[in-house]
């Protein structure tokens, strides 16, 4: 158990909706990440916050945006959902953005688009 | 820029032989290394890494890598792989101490047989 939660573990949903990825880190890490894992593109880097605030930008499209709120838990929106959103979501966390890349990864959320 | 080149999709092994899984990575700066597991249905794990010192680096469960600068390879190895090794193995870089944000491979699965 990595102390990474991320809900829901699964979650199917049709073309044009909107749905919501939650993350909770480890107790203690103040940097969270976000990554795509599909099958064409591999683990895609999305978004990454620090306390709070926004650190680096990756892949991440238009349509998708993320937070990281006060008690440091994360949330990914994805909307105006494609066929092609379909993939794991995995978010990670950090102590801070100096850890040298040792993160702890959640199970992830599987969204399957219909 | 960086990016990371895992040239085998998938390697299969008997159990009790050795195996090297290949990585090799390029970056315009200097980099530090890591090797991530996701075993079936789980998140990934930090396996072991290269910051700096010794390019010969020791990890969990018995597996070590070492780091070649001037081939750009940092290539996974375990003398005597076991059932239990099966997962899929990710190489990742990041651009050094502050960025965190790392770049995977495309993964490994490592399937081993008796």
């Amino acid at each position: 158990d990595s102390g990474v939660t991320q809900t829901p573990k699964h979650l199917i949903t049709a073309t044009g909706q909107r749905v919501t990825l939650r993350c909770s880190p480890r107790s203690g890490d103040l940097s969270v990440y976000w990554y795509q894992q599909s099958l064409d593109q591999g683990l895609q880097f999305l978004i990454q916050y620090y306390n709070g605030e926004e650190r680096a930008k990756g892949n991440i499209l238009e349509r998708f945006s993320a937070q990281q709120f006060p008690d440091l838990h994360s949330e990914l929106n994805l909307s105006s959902l494609e066929l092609g959103d379909s993939a794991l979501y995995f978010c990670a966390s950090s102590v801070d953005p100096s850890s040298a890349g040792e993160l702890f990864f959640g199970e992830g959320s599987r969204l399957t688009v219909l | 820029a960086q990016s990371v080149t895992q040239l085998d999709s998938q390697v299969p092994v008997f159990e009790e032989a050795p195996v090297e899984l290949r990585c090799n990575y390029s970056s315009s700066v200097s980099v530090y290394l890591f090797w991530y597991v996701q075993y079936p249905n789980q998140g990934l794990q930090l396996l072991l890494k290269y910051l700096s010192g010794s390019t010969l680096v020791k990890g969990i469960n018995g597996f070590e890598a070492e780091f070649n600068k001037s081939q750009t390879s940092f290539h996974l190895r375990k003398p005597s792989v076991h059932i239990s090794d099966t997962a899929e193995y990710f190489c990742a870089v990041s651009g050094g101490l502050g960025y965190s944000t790392l770049t995977f491979g495309k993964g490994t699965m490592l399937l081993v047989s008796p």
